[in-house]
């Protein structure tokens, strides 16, 4: 069975720009949820995505956006991009169907985003 | 708000030791905890995951353990080997949360 993918692996943009990340879960899964990973911050939860809908939200600005295709595939985007946007961002699946995020998440490699 | 906490930030033994990390958390009302490891530049594995009702999982020669009402959660490594080599991290998801809440994570290094 195929992992969680990502992509793309690296990115370099220069601030101000915008940038799209994609991530295609786990077959049968139908949560997608994701996470910006910093140094100093540590693992921070951005939201989460199930049938399409928004189910939970963490605490980031407007920015940060995301949506979940009728495939499960999810993407994430991030405009008006600042140096603080620098960090790994993780997405993570499962079947999702208890509501919670109380199953085992497996994560995919994450995309490395370097802003200028 | 529930909060997760690692310590230490980094640990260091020679290869065959057996170590424990530790993982506390702030809301007893925890769901449930899970353990993952990552390894330099890479996204996380799940090791273990202790549901609220359970006490301990074990896996190889890994087993975590979670007490509640002290807000504590172990996970012990046995006969360590520099395979073993990575960061740790634990995860809690709260009574009133959707979402897991990450330590951030305690760097093993296993010396041959």
């Amino acid at each position: 069975k195929a992992g969680v993918t990502q992509t793309p692996r690296y990115l370099i943009k220069t601030r101000g720009q915008q940038v799209t990340l994609s991530c295609s879960p786990i077959s049968g899964h139908r949560s997608v949820s994701w996470y910006q990973q910093t140094p100093g911050q540590g693992l921070q939860f951005l939201f989460e995505y199930f049938s399409e809908t928004q189910r939970n939200k963490g605490n980031f600005p407007g920015r940060f956006s995301g949506r979940q295709f009728s495939n499960s595939r999810s993407e994430m985007n991030v405009s008006t991009l600042e140096l603080g946007d620098s960090a790994l961002y993780l997405c993570a699946s499962s079947f999702g169907t208890s509501g919670r995020m109380e199953e085992t998440q497996y994560f995919g490699p994450g995309t490395r985003l370097l802003v200028l | 708000k529930q909060e997760v906490t690692q310590i230490p930030a980094a640990l260091s033994v020679p290869e065959g030791e057996n170590l424990v990390l530790n993982c506390s958390f702030t809301d007893s009302a925890i769901y449930n905890l899970q353990w993952f490891r990552q390894d330099p530049g890479k996204g996380l594995t799940s090791l273990l995951l202790i549901q609220s009702s359970q006490r301990e999982q074990t896996s190889g020669r890994l087993n975590a353990s979670l007490d509640k009402s002290s807000g504590r959660s172990t996970l012990y490594i046995a006969a360590s080997q520099p395979g073993d080599s990575a960061t740790y991290l634990c995860a809690g998801l709260g009574g009133s949360q959707g979402n897991l809440i990450f330590g951030k994570g305690t760097k093993l290094s296993v010396k041959p």
